[in-house]
């Protein structure tokens, strides 16, 4: 399958700062990327679904100007977290797809902790 | 309101057995459903598909069901390896390539 990267892996900050997650597909070319985001012992939760070159997509009850999604590539997006509270803290995971795909394929996630 | 329920938190099957996960849908607008095997802070794995044209899609060990009228489907792998444990999620789009709604997945715990 498609490879997807995300860095850094796990992440840990003092509240109030603003944290940058990578997403990056490896081997194709991913026309839409996705952001979940997963409590313990939940499911995924998508955040944000965004295409190369246009606006995010957010979902229902997720604050757009907290959670800044940038696709300026066809192989990266990224993530950022402003002002980072301790509820925030939480594992975020990326999918990217392509129209070749036969599905979204997933990045290893990334655990934010938030001091 | 959870369109996609996995109603079984988890399962424990013996090794070589068959092991069976169910999940139900509620949005009759979902038309391709996808099956993930996730361990703990890792990504999804993405394990079998299947679109609301076929009833049943094989690949290996594992076997996707899907039954319209009854908006259910369900994963079975057969025979079931220990290394099989992990956490898996049922999901669902609305087309090909759309954004996946997912359930809560259910644990699948194979002894040998």
């Amino acid at each position: 399958g498609a490879v997807v990267s995300q860095h850094p892996s796990w992440v840990i900050c003092k509240s109030g700062t603003s944290v940058k997650i990578e997403c990056r597909s490896l081997d194709f070319q991913a026309t839409t990327m996705f952001w979940y985001r997963q409590f313990p012992k939940q499911s995924l939760m998508l955040m944000a679904t965004s295409n190369e070159g246009s606006k995010a997509t957010y979902e229902q009850g997720v604050e757009k100007d907290k959670f800044l999604i940038n696709h300026a590539s066809l192989t990266l997006s990224t993530l950022t977290v402003t002002s980072a509270h301790p509820e925030d803290s939480s594992f975020y995971i990326c999918s990217a797809g392509g129209l070749l795909q036969e599905t979204q394929y997933f990045g290893p996630g990334t655990r934010l902790l938030v001091l | 309101d959870q369109q996609v329920k996995q109603n079984s938190p988890s399962l424990s099957v013996q090794e070589g057995r068959i092991s069976i996960l169910n999940c139900d849908y509620t949005n009759s607008m979902f038309d391709y459903f996808l099956w993930y095997k996730k361990y703990p802070a890792e990504g999804p794995t993405f394990l079998i598909s299947i679109s609301s044209i076929k009833d049943k899609n094989e690949d290996g060990r594992f076997t996707v069901f899907l039954n319209k009228s009854a908006k259910h489907l369900s994963l079975h792998i057969v025979p079931s390896q220990p290394g099989d444990s992990a956490v898996y999620f049922c999901a669902a789009s609305e087309g090909y390539g759309n954004k996946l709604v997912f359930g809560a997945g259910t644990i699948l715990r194979v002894k040998s």
